[in-house]
């Protein structure tokens, strides 16, 4: 069974439609994490939660949004999806408790094409 | 599967060779680097990792070598077999951020 699941796996969506990408996890991890993935571009962190209370912003927040719904769920949600949000998401988690570094764990990516 | 890195650099060796991919990573408080493998259509996954405090750490075919002076991690694969083909990112983490900011990735080819 996969510890950090997507849902969906594949969307493609209008401009201006209000869309949700969901993540669960079952490591008991408390960090999660949003990143998007371009072509040539590397992964980029748009929002990361440290717990159930926390929230913070990575580097290319706008457009989005987050909600982190229990310690093992965490959605990222466009308000109103334009063409240059196609990509490929994915949620991480990570164990702050852990002694070990900051591994971060993947999901298997959503491709969110926006038309 | 996916067009993941249309335009990475590419790294094309032949089954059994030695491969090495390189990372030059950009800040000098960075304590701790990981490398990661993407498989087509799949999230990366953690290959190694290595502290600061370290210049070499070896896992199972894979070294990860860091040189802190000209900020440079590389990631060597032993025997490269064609299921090593991938595109590769390292990782780094800054000291006190508690993020991850990653490579663009190189990819890996193995023919046979």
């Amino acid at each position: 069974d996969a510890d950090v699941t997507q849902t969906p796996r594949n969307r493609i969506t209008k401009t201006g439609k209000r869309i949700m990408l969901e993540c669960s996890q079952t490591k008991g991890h408390d960090r999660m994490y949003w990143y998007r993935q371009d072509p040539g571009l590397g992964l980029r962190l748009i929002y990361y939660s440290f717990d159930v209370k926390d929230i913070n912003k990575g580097e290319i927040s706008d457009g989005y949004s987050v909600s982190r719904q229990a310690q093992a769920k965490f959605s990222l949600s466009l308000e109103s999806a334009i063409p240059n949000q196609t990509a490929l998401y994915f949620c991480a988690t990570s164990d702050s408790a852990g002694t070990g570094g900051q591994e971060q764990f993947f999901g298997p990516g959503t491709r969110l094409t926006v038309l | 599967g996916e067009s993941v890195g249309l335009h990475l650099p590419t790294l094309s060796v032949q089954e059994g060779d030695n491969s090495i991919i390189n990372c030059a990573y950009s800040n000098s408080a960075s304590d701790y680097f990981i490398w990661y493998k993407q498989e087509s259509g799949k999230g990366p996954q953690f290959i190694i990792d290595i502290r600061s405090n370290m210049d070499k750490r070896q896992g199972q075919r894979v070294t990860v070598l860091l040189n802190k002076t000209v900020k440079h991690l590389s990631l060597q694969i032993a025997a490269t077999q064609p299921g090593d083909s991938a595109v590769y990112f390292c990782a780094e983490n800054i000291r006190g951020f508690q993020k991850l900011v990653f490579g663009t990735g190189t990819r890996l080819l193995v023919s046979p």
